[in-house]
């Protein structure tokens, strides 16, 4: 079955870096675009940043973008997002998700909590 | 950047209730529009793709309307286990975008 799992989450001062993981199995991961979505606590699904199946092209939310970089390595079925400068109003849950054919995300992991905080 | 709006942001209704939200886009994204519920503490679940298409897996009670910029999410006979937040959310563009939710609540 398919299955994500985040990893790399914690509390870190502000300005500080971070990497998350996501580690994909049960489905062929090189085949499928993913994304990183984001809650703050209370809050509602925040878009983040999404690869394409091949690492080719990437885009990302205003509000990371230069900080945040996603990227993926297929040889391990794992998906990455680097956190750099980080800010308070980054404190959430970060989830990964799968992109569909139908660009919809179908599969989610259960997310993993990043406080930023001094 | 598109933008997505939803209403109402809350309400409350009871079990066999017809229940319906709607969801707005800022400009028209055809039929790129999906819905998903989350309750508290998990993932969100994709219950409607391209706008009125029923995930697999998902009760039929749910379904999904629409196209352009106004779009629908109804629960034909809402049961216990669909107290949830719905969110959703467009495709349309390379960055996709959530409305803001819409919180079922028991009556």
């Amino acid at each position: 079955q398919v299955q994500l799992v985040e990893s790399g989450g914690g509390v870190v001062q502000p300005g500080r870096s971070l990497r998350l993981s996501c580690a994909a199995s049960g489905f062929t991961f090189s085949g499928y675009g993913m994304h990183w979505v984001r809650q703050a606590p209370g809050k509602g699904l925040d878009w983040v940043a999404v690869i394409w199946y091949d690492g080719s092209k990437k885009f990302y939310a205003d509000s990371v973008k230069g900080r945040f970089t996603i990227s993926r390595d297929n040889s391990k079925n794992t998906l990455y997002l680097e956190m750099n400068s980080l800010r308070a109003e980054d404190t959430a849950v970060y989830f990964c998700a799968r992109l569909t054919s139908e660009k919809s995300l179908d599969y989610w992991g259960q997310g993993t909590l990043v406080t930023v905080s001094s | 950047d598109i933008q997505m709006t939803q209403s109402p942001s809350s309400l409350a209704a009871s079990v066999g209730d017809r229940v319906t939200i709607t969801c707005r886009a800022s400009q028209s994204i055809s039929n790129n529009l999906n819905w998903y519920q989350q309750k508290p503490g998990k993932a969100p679940k994709l219950l409607i793709y391209a706008a009125s298409n029923l995930q697999s897996g998902v009760p039929s009670r749910f379904s999904g309307s629409g196209s352009g910029t106004d779009f629908t999410l109804t629960i034909s006979s809402l049961q216990p286990e669909d107290f949830a937040t719905y969110y959703c959310q467009q495709s349309y563009g390379t960055l996709f975008t959530f409305g803001p939710g819409t919180k079922v609540d028991i009556k």
